[in-house]
């Protein structure tokens, strides 16, 4: 089992720009996450998804779109970047049945919008 | 607003010592109280986690005291070892919708010195 994985690992944009992040589970994960951590603030839910088909906002969600076609896949993206989404981005995913609670998280994608 | 608030920031601990690391909460909904453990570079991952139905709970070195009535818990971690030297952020969730969203504290950065 790979757990979470996401790419890219590392990307550059330009203010303006678009770009879509990729997680992937393979632990059949009903509930996926996407975050964002920056320095001093901890980790911010953006959006979450419940399963296939259904997306919902989360705590910080102006700015990113979300989509889950695939029960595996959960798709970041966002349509025209600016310097504050300047972050590491963690995707997590979490059962439904037995140990609900518990979070499972990727290894992080870095964006630096220029 | 940080709906879970951490401190200290940053905790250096000699090798054999304690490691107190605080949080406190204002939401009452909260019924799900998690740690999670992130080295650099890594996502972070759930360490030890505790519900408000319960005062303490143990796992290994690693304990979890809750103060329901303060609104508060802790993580204290016993004969720190240099292995522990990581960032841990305390987290709390709501159910709703189906999925256990978490908020999560600012982080405190732990260095175990050898």
């Amino acid at each position: 089992n790979a757990g979470v994985t996401q790419t890219p690992k590392f990307r550059v944009l330009k203010t303006g720009q678009s770009m879509t992040l990729l997680c992937a589970q393979d632990m059949n994960h009903e509930y996926m996450y996407w975050y964002r951590q920056d320095p001093g603030m901890g980790l911010r839910l953006i959006h979450y998804s419940v399963g296939e088909g259904t997306t919902a906002k989360g705590e910080v969600p102006d700015g990113y779109n979300v989509s889950r076609l695939k029960k595996q896949n959960f798709l970041l993206g966002l349509e025209s970047a600016a310097p504050s989404q300047t972050s590491v981005y963690f995707c997590a995913s979490s059962p439904v049945a037995g140990n609900q609670e518990t979070q499972y998280f990727g290894p992080g994608t870095r964006l630096l919008v220029l | 607003q940080q709906q879970v608030k951490q401190s200290p920031q940053s905790l250096i601990v000699q090798k054999g010592g304690i490691s107190i690391i605080n949080c406190a909460y204002e939401n009452t909904a909260f019924d799900y109280f998690p740690w999670y453990q992130q080295f650099p570079g890594k996502g972070p991952a759930l360490l030890i986690a505790i519900r408000p139905d319960v005062s303490e709970k143990k796992e290994g070195r690693f304990t979890i005291s809750f103060n329901k009535s303060a609104k508060q818990f802790s993580l204290h971690i016993m004969d720190s070892q240099p292995g522990d030297s990581a960032t841990y952020f305390c987290a709390a969730s709501i159910v709703y919708t189906g999925a256990n969203n978490l908020f999560f504290g600012t982080g405190t950065r732990l260095t175990v010195i050898p």
